[in-house]
């Protein structure tokens, strides 16, 4: 059974770091592209970023490029978000998702629970 | 960057109606589109992608339909389980954008 769990969430300061993690279990996570996404509290999803199975690409919406970073552990079969200079509108919960991007079908097939991230002084 | 823009925001309908919901894409996007339920404080769940081929376990009286800009999502005789959000997502390039999602509500 594919298991993705966030951990790492919590309360902090604006300005501040913190780094999430997805753990992936049930499949092959080192075969996989892996995506993050968040969503604000009472808002729709807005898609973070994503990473292919070597961390060789990795791509990032353009108005977070340069406060989040996404890395992988495929030994140890983690998903990471790096967060930095937090601000409040960062407040939401973020999920981690299986990328399947394979052949000419683009989707994402499973997603963990979610870990809440809180911006507040 | 491609923008897709999902109409209505919300929706109000009765357990065995028929209701549809759009995605336009700012761009063609080739049918790189996938449609995912949420349901209230759960995660999305995969519908439908390449946008009309129905994921695995999906109820036949979800469809998906739609070329180049234009998508849509129709729901046939709405069950109860059916109500909750709805989601559009190109996967034609990066930011793989979502629309701003649908609230489907029981009337």
């Amino acid at each position: 059974e594919v298991k993705l769990l966030e951990s790492g969430g919590g309360l902090v300061q604006p300005g501040g770091s913190l780094k999430l993690s997805c753990a992936a279990s049930g499949f092959d996570f080192s075969r996989y592209w892996m995506s993050w996404v968040r969503q604000a509290p009472g808002k729709g999803l807005e898609w973070i970023g994503e990473i292919n199975p070597d961390s060789s690409t990795i791509n990032y919406t353009p108005s977070l490029k340069d406060k989040f970073i996404i890395s992988r552990d495929n030994a140890k079969n983690t998903l990471y978000l790096q967060m930095s200079k937090v601000r409040s509108e960062d407040t939401a919960l973020y999920y981690c998702a299986r990328f399947y991007y394979y052949g000419s079908r683009y989707y994402f097939d499973y997603w963990g629970q979610g870990t809440t991230l809180t911006v507040s002084s | 960057d491609i923008q897709m823009t999902q109409s209505p925001a919300s929706l109000s309908a009765s357990v065995g109606e028929t209701v549809t919901i759009t995605c336009r894409a700012s761009g063609n996007i080739h049918n790189y589109l996938a449609w995912y339920q949420q349901k209230q404080g759960k995660s999305p769940q995969l519908l439908v992608y390449n946008a009309k081929t129905l994921a695995d376990g999906v109820p036949s009286r979800f469809s998906g339909s739609g070329s180049g800009t234009q998508y849509s999502l129709k729901i046939n005789s709405l069950q109860p389980e059916d109500f909750g959000s709805y989601y559009c997502q190109h996967f034609w390039s990066t930011p793989r954008t979502f629309g701003g999602g649908t609230k489907l509500e029981i009337k």
